[in-house]
């Protein structure tokens, strides 16, 4: 158990829904980050919080989005779902402001469009 | 922009052998090094990192890599491969003092044969 915690593990949907995919950070993590994994295209970076504020972001559509709550977990938000969305997608954190210590990750979330 | 390059999208040793999995960035200024070992239907795990320092850096696992500078690269490397080490290993960089993000490479699979 790496100490964050992604629900669920799996999630199968239509076209054209909407889903939410949920990270728990580590305990004392302040940053969260997002990846998206699939076959051709790699990691991708999706986003970054920081203690709430989005901090950085990376090749993420117009379709998704996402925030972090107070108690700093984070939730991202995929709409209008396509096909090429199938792909795994990771929760990572980290101690922010030492971008040495690299990340902790989630299990991630599989998710399938049919 | 930093990128990251995994010669070999797939490597195959005899238990024992020697692994090595090549790993070469591009970036203006020598960045953060990563190495992240994915096992099946897992997420990843830091296997090893470089940030200042001794250029020669161990892991857990048994693994080591080493940056060099003037070749750009980080290469990861164990001795002697046992079964267990069957995974898909992912290079990444962080840039110093900019993003957190991890730029990864598309990750090489090892297998290893009995």
């Amino acid at each position: 158990d790496s100490g964050v915690t992604q629900t669920p593990k799996h999630l199968i949907t239509a076209t054209g829904q909407r889903v939410t995919l949920r990270c728990s950070p580590r305990s004392g993590d302040l940053s969260v980050y997002w990846y998206q994994q699939s076959l051709d295209q790699g990691l991708q970076f999706l986003i970054q919080y920081y203690n709430g504020e989005e901090r950085a972001k990376g090749n993420i559509l117009e379709r998704f989005s996402a925030q972090q709550f107070p108690d700093l977990h984070s939730e991202l938000n995929l709409s209008s779902l396509e096909l090429g969305d199938s792909a795994l997608y990771f929760c990572a954190s980290s101690v922010a402001g030492r971008g040495d210590y690299g990340y902790t990750f989630g299990s991630g979330t599989r998710l399938t469009v049919v | 922009a930093q990128s990251v390059t995994q010669l070999g999208s797939h490597v195959s040793v005899s238990e024992g052998a020697l692994v090595l999995l090549r790993c070469n960035y591009s970036s203006s200024v020598p960045p953060y090094l990563f190495w992240y070992v994915q096992y099946p239907n897992q997420g990843l795990q830091l296997l090893l990192k470089y940030t200042t320092g001794a250029t020669l850096v161990k892991g857990i696992n048994g693994f080591e890599a080493e940056f060099k500078k003037s070749e750009t690269s980080f290469h990861l490397t164990k001795p002697s491969a046992h079964m267990s080490d069957a995974a898909e290993y992912f290079c990444a960089v962080q840039s110093k003092g900019g993003s957190e993000k991890l730029v990864f490479g598309k990750g090489t699979k090892l297998t290893v044969n009995p």
